[in-house]
């Protein structure tokens, strides 16, 4: 009955390769977003979603693509994996902008 | 957009002491302020939060403060124990949620 869940919870892969994280959120919400956070911990958000449409897109490297199939869904693509890309990345969800977001356990990503 | 800025980035207190992360925000039209525990290894995780239509708001050992004027929170942690060590963050929305950069808060026993 997890809330918001992520798949894989560890990705650990040579540099170069492609790889995909999948999020699923259980609580009816129609936001969804992705974060990034390295070593010193600074959460930054990658990408926001509403009901299926790209609402936020920071500055990150078009090797990154998200996906959302439905509002209860977004997986995030990583093409030509760099070894700056090893982070955790966080999935979260919300039901509006000024109410809480939910946060999956996060994938943490290694690239040797 | 809205920025905000968290202090201090780590801050080490004895256990009962009481601990304050402070927090500015940019866009005066951000109404919705929470904050976030996250311990090692773990997600991030909502503790407290507060809205621009209060001033203060309480939870057992740990309060907020809101100054719409000035455009600064607080977060207080009173009687602190070991288990409150972790990363502290705190966000600001309107429409978007910005995240301060963290506070690292350790108790020793």
């Amino acid at each position: 009955d997890t809330a918001v869940s992520q798949t894989p919870k560890y990705l650990v892969t040579q540099m170069g390769n492609d790889k995909s994280i999948k999020c699923e959120q259980n609580l009816g919400h129609d936001t969804m977003y992705w974060y990034k956070q390295d070593s010193k911990k600074f959460l930054k958000i990658m990408f926001s979603y509403n009901n299926k449409e790209l609402i936020i897109n920071e500055t990150v490297p078009n090797r990154f693509s998200p996906k959302s199939p439905d509002k209860a869904h977004l997986n995030l693509h990583i093409n030509s994996l760099e070894l700056g890309d090893s982070a955790v990345y966080f999935c979260a969800s919300t039901s509006g902008g000024n109410q809480p977001q939910h946060f999956g356990d996060g994938t943490r990503l290694s690239i040797l | 957009g809205e920025n905000v800025e968290q202090h201090p980035s780590t801050l080490s207190v004895q256990e009962g002491d009481s601990a304050v992360i402070k927090c500015t925000y940019s866009d005066s039209a951000s109404n919705y302020f929470p904050w976030y525990k996250q311990e090692l290894g773990k997600r991030p995780q909502l503790i407290i939060d507060i809205r621009s239509n209060v001033g203060e708001k309480k939870d057992q050992r740990i309060a907020v403060t809101l100054n719409k004027t000035a455009k600064h929170f607080s977060l207080h942690i009173t009687e602190t124990q070991p288990e409150d060590s972790a990363v502290y963050f705190c966000a600001a929305s309107y429409n978007d949620m910005r995240f301060g950069a963290g506070t690292r808060l350790t108790v020793k026993p």
